[in-house]
């Protein structure tokens, strides 16, 4: 089946620096999520990219659906204590009988106040 | 408020114990979706449905059952649960054709000794 590559597996910062994870993937996808999932929580979206090429914010969040859709990338800019959580990125095909989405093993962030 | 509950959000269990994992949204939601969340290996589809009375397998179906009676309900089944179903479950619903509105449960803890 498809895989997502998302890297890097985990991250160490400072808050006040920006951070950038990104997912790769073996074959296309026609839409791409970001999701944060925190503690006990299930995963919540963040941000979703329908177009190749898109590059969309949600507040201090920036994603980009790369133009070959076999990539995507998520940016934090000026990390705060609250950013804490595991990011997973998504693809989902589209279209047919199953609205599946095939995740990424995640990024554990972890802020340094 | 738009949700998806699942129940009960902690269970251990012996195996061979036949046990049922309820999912409900409120949404009116199409699309529901079951995966299980393991220690690096991320998000996998168990099974899904379409609509009421039809439900298909995802990535890994083997040992789960499930049934889709109503729209906003659809429970996870497993007959006989083994240790290798130990793992954190979440059920997920959206409209059909839009990840959009793709939401996630809490999460249901299972543990089979």
């Amino acid at each position: 089946g498809q895989q997502l590559n998302q890297s890097p597996q985990s991250m160490f910062i400072q808050e006040g620096e920006d951070v950038s994870m990104n997912c790769t993937s073996s074959s296309i996808f026609n839409t791409w999520l970001w999701y944060k999932q925190e503690p006990g929580e299930g995963p919540v979206l963040l941000i979703a990219l329908y177009k190749a090429g898109e590059l969309t914010s949600n507040g201090r969040l920036t994603a980009q659906f790369g133009i070959t859709r076999k990539d995507s990338f998520l940016n934090i800019s000026a990390s705060i204590p609250s950013d804490v959580g595991i990011y997973f990125c998504a693809g989902q095909l589209g279209g047919g009988s199953n609205y599946k989405l095939t995740f990424g093993k995640g990024t554990l962030l972890t802020v340094n106040p | 408020e738009a949700q998806v509950t699942q129940n009960p959000r902690y269970l251990i269990t012996v195996t061979g114990k036949k046990l049922t994992v309820t999912c409900s949204q409120n949404m009116n939601h199409e699309y529901m979706s079951w995966y299980r969340q393991d220690p690096g290996l991320g998000l996998r589809q168990i099974y899904y449905s379409m609509n009421v009375e039809v439900t298909d397998k995802g990535d890994v179906p083997e040992g789960y059952k499930v049934s889709r009676k109503e729209k906003r309900n659809f429970p996870l089944i497993l007959e006989s649960p083994s240790p290798n179903q130990t793992s954190l479950y979440f059920c997920a619903s959206s409209f059909a054709g839009t990840p959009y509105g793709y939401t996630f449960g809490s999460g249901t803890r299972l543990t089979v000794v």
